[in-house]
């Protein structure tokens, strides 16, 4: 069974532009989380996705949006990108809600650099 | 509020020996409990978890950790370490109660040293 996979994997832009990124969740997998890491702050969460609902929502501002389709491969949207953006981003898929099928398996991740 | 601790940014050991990596968890409700190991420019690859049941969790490449309820830890062990073992790894929880997200350690930095 295929991986979760994010594209693209690397991406450079300028302050001030928007990016999308995507994720491609395991087949099978409704739920979709998605993860900032940089090297200060670790892994922060941003928001969990769920048959296409937003069920969580982590503590950053609103030009970070998402969305997850009848597909389960959801976007996260950045807009007017700042410096402090760059990170590395993380994709995690899982098969839903409850016990063992809360183990989320992660993408590779899109690193993007803000200049 | 769900939270999670690892107190050691850094952990040395010798090729050989047994390594431990500590993790210290907060939740309202019961905990899930989540071992990831990251190695550079990659994603979290999962390595084990307790949902429930026995307190000693086996996972992958011969990892194992303890679920301590009383003293809320979940370290990870392994008997003998790799020089392969060194990487990132990451602690993480979920309360079971509906609707909570992952909480994830801060890291911890695993080097094994020949």
């Amino acid at each position: 069974k295929a991986g979760v996979t994010q594209t693209p994997r690397y991406l450079i832009k300028t302050r001030g532009q928007q990016v999308t990124l995507s994720c491609s969740p395991i087949s099978g997998h409704r739920s979709v989380s998605w993860y900032q890491q940089t090297p200060g702050q670790g892994l922060q969460f941003l928001f969990e996705y769920f048959s296409e609902t937003q069920r969580n929502k982590g503590n950053f501002p609103g030009r970070f949006s998402g969305r997850q389709f009848s597909n389960s491969r959801s976007e996260m949207n950045v807009s007017t990108l700042e410096l402090g953006d760059s990170a590395l981003y993380l994709c995690a898929s899982s098969l839903g809600v409850g016990g063992s099928q809360e183990t989320q398996y992660f993408g590779p991740g899109t690193r993007l650099l803000v200049l | 509020a769900q939270s999670v601790a690892q107190p050691e940014d850094q952990v040395n050991v010798a090729e050989g020996n047994p390594l431990t990596v500590k993790c210290t968890y907060s939740v309202s409700g019961n905990p899930y409990l989540f071992w990831y190991v990251q190695y550079p420019n990659r994603g979290l690859q999962f390595l084990l978890k307790y949902i429930t049941g026995d307190n000693l969790v086996k996972g992958s490449y011969g990892f194992e950790a303890e679920f301590n309820k009383s003293q809320t830890s979940f370290h990870l062990k392994k008997p003998s370490a790799l020089v392969s073992d060194s990487a990132l790894y990451f602690c993480a929880v979920r309360d079971d109660n509906y609707g909570q997200n992952f909480v994830f350690g801060p890291g911890t930095r695993l080097s094994v040293l020949p």
